[in-house]
């Protein structure tokens, strides 16, 4: 079983500020996707990501892809009340092509 | 296009009972998959189907049935529910390929007295 493990798991911040969250693995994935999940809704697909140290941009999210592909971070800039929600990080490899999901980063951000 | 929808919104159930939940996808998806998602916990693959008449057991299954229907449908069965089995269920269809996307549905929230 491929382990991912998502640090911090909670994170109150104030609007404005930049935060980082991370995802990390002893195993190496082909690709790796980030989902945010708002409160009563299901998981929504940000980024994809399938190169070792590709950086995508969304906007103010900034991903990034390890080298090894064992790990990955997303750098929130200039954080908003609306990026309020659970980020849940999900790898794919060791052959199988269904995710294996982190335990996800619940951010709070306050006006 | 309503994506990925699930059925009930919420239930409640009591020790021993059975209740089946529904999940359709109108994207033309081959896969399908269940998820329960506890607190801390993140998402846990139940049950999923690879295409049309396949299904596979995930991370933790025990406890619960599943039927692919049609290509749009792919149900989720409890015979007898247990309090352990209380938690916020995910229906999601993906269609295929390297890399894949998954489409979540809006989740079932089931508690089991």
């Amino acid at each position: 079983t491929q382990l991912l493990e998502q640090s911090p798991q909670f994170l109150s911040i104030q609007e404005g500020e930049n935060l980082t969250v991370y995802c990390n693995s002893s195993s190496v994935f082909s690709s790796l996707q980030w989902y945010r999940q708002e409160p009563g809704e299901g998981p929504v697909l940000l980024v994809t990501v399938v190169t070792g140290g590709e950086v995508k941009k969304l906007k103010r999210l900034t991903f990034q892809f390890g080298d090894a592909r064992k790990d990955s971070s997303l750098h929130i800039t200039a954080a908003q009340p609306g990026d309020t929600g659970l980020y849940l990080c999900a790898g794919v490899g060791g052959g199988s092509y269904i995710p294996t999901f982190g335990r996800g980063t619940s951010l709070i951000v306050h006006p | 296009n309503a994506g990925v929808t699930q059925t009930p919104k919420f239930q409640v159930l009591k020790t021993g009972q059975s209740m089946t939940l529904q999940c359709a996808q109108d994207m033309n998806h081959n896969s399908m998959y269940w998820y329960r998602q506890d607190p801390g916990m993140g998402l846990r693959l139940i049950y999923y189907s690879a295409s049309e008449g396949t299904t596979d057991k995930g991370e933790v299954p025990n406890g619960y049935n599943v039927s692919r229907l049609n290509k749009r449908e792919f149900s989720l069965r409890l015979e007898s529910a247990a309090p352990s089995q209380t938690s916020v269920y995910f229906c999601a269809s993906s269609p295929g390929g390297a890399p894949d996307t998954q489409y979540f549905g809006p989740g079932t929230r089931l508690t089991v007295l």
